[in-house]
């Protein structure tokens, strides 16, 4: 059972255009982290919620942390060929290892 | 934020022969870390929990045998591949836990490429 769903699974859009990836589960969990992943490297973490509808931003970049902090979403502005990646949400609880979605590999096309 | 090195960045090995990859918390002090194996185009799959001074915890199919882990200090940990097959050819990435009020962070090595020949 896969505890975190990420949709959409591949996105392929225009450079400048809008786009959310989504974090969906039926667990709470007490903290959700966001990383990037470029092919060869290892995940860079974005952000870290915490609280039940926190929002971040990084640049063009929103966070939100769902109420019942189940769910998040990652919302990019204008996107550009640089956030072509690999966009991984991760759930934890304390000190136990991170339940990773399956990811969301984002193409931006110039 | 908090930075983990790895090393070697890649290797090529000969079949039979063990590699070791070594995790490092640069500036900051990590209790556990953790060992992934990423496929092409897929997500991050967890291999084992590494303890600093106890025996790592090994996932579900994973040979503890095979995979064998060191935590020695509190900013390393040593992944050894034990035997190499091709089969083992993959991209291991080791994380480490900051840990901070309320919460723990995971970053995340850059990860290295082993190639079983």
């Amino acid at each position: 059972t896969q505890l975190l769903e990420q949709s959409p699974q591949f996105l392929s859009i225009q450079e400048g255009e809008n786009l959310t990836v989504y974090c969906n589960s039926s667990s709470v969990f007490s903290s959700l982290q966001w990383y990037r992943q470029e092919p060869g490297e290892g995940p860079v973490l974005l952000v870290t919620v915490v609280t039940g509808g926190e929002v971040k931003k990084l640049k063009r970049l929103t966070f939100q942390f769902g109420d019942a902090r189940k769910d998040s979403s990652l919302h990019i502005t204008a996107a550009q060929p640089g956030d072509t990646g690999l966009y991984l949400c991760a759930g934890g609880w304390g000190n136990t290892p991170l339940v990773f979605g399956k990811g969301t590999r984002l193409s931006v096309i110039a | 934020g908090a930075v983990v090195s790895q090393h070697p960045s890649w290797v090529i090995c000969k079949s039979g022969t063990s590699v070791k990859i070594e995790c490092r918390s640069l500036d900051f002090q990590a209790t556990t870390m953790f060992w992934y194996r990423q496929f092409p185009k897929q997500s991050l799959m967890l291999m084992a929990t590494s303890n600093e001074g106890s025996k790592a915890t090994y996932e579900q199919g994973v040979e503890k045998d095979k995979f064998l882990i060191n935590h020695a200090s509190l900013t390393l940990s040593t992944l050894t591949v034990t035997s190499a097959h091709p089969e083992d050819s993959s991209f291991y990435i080791c994380s480490a836990t900051a840990k901070r009020e309320e919460y723990n962070e995971q970053f995340f090595g850059p990860g290295t490429r082993l190639t079983v020949l």
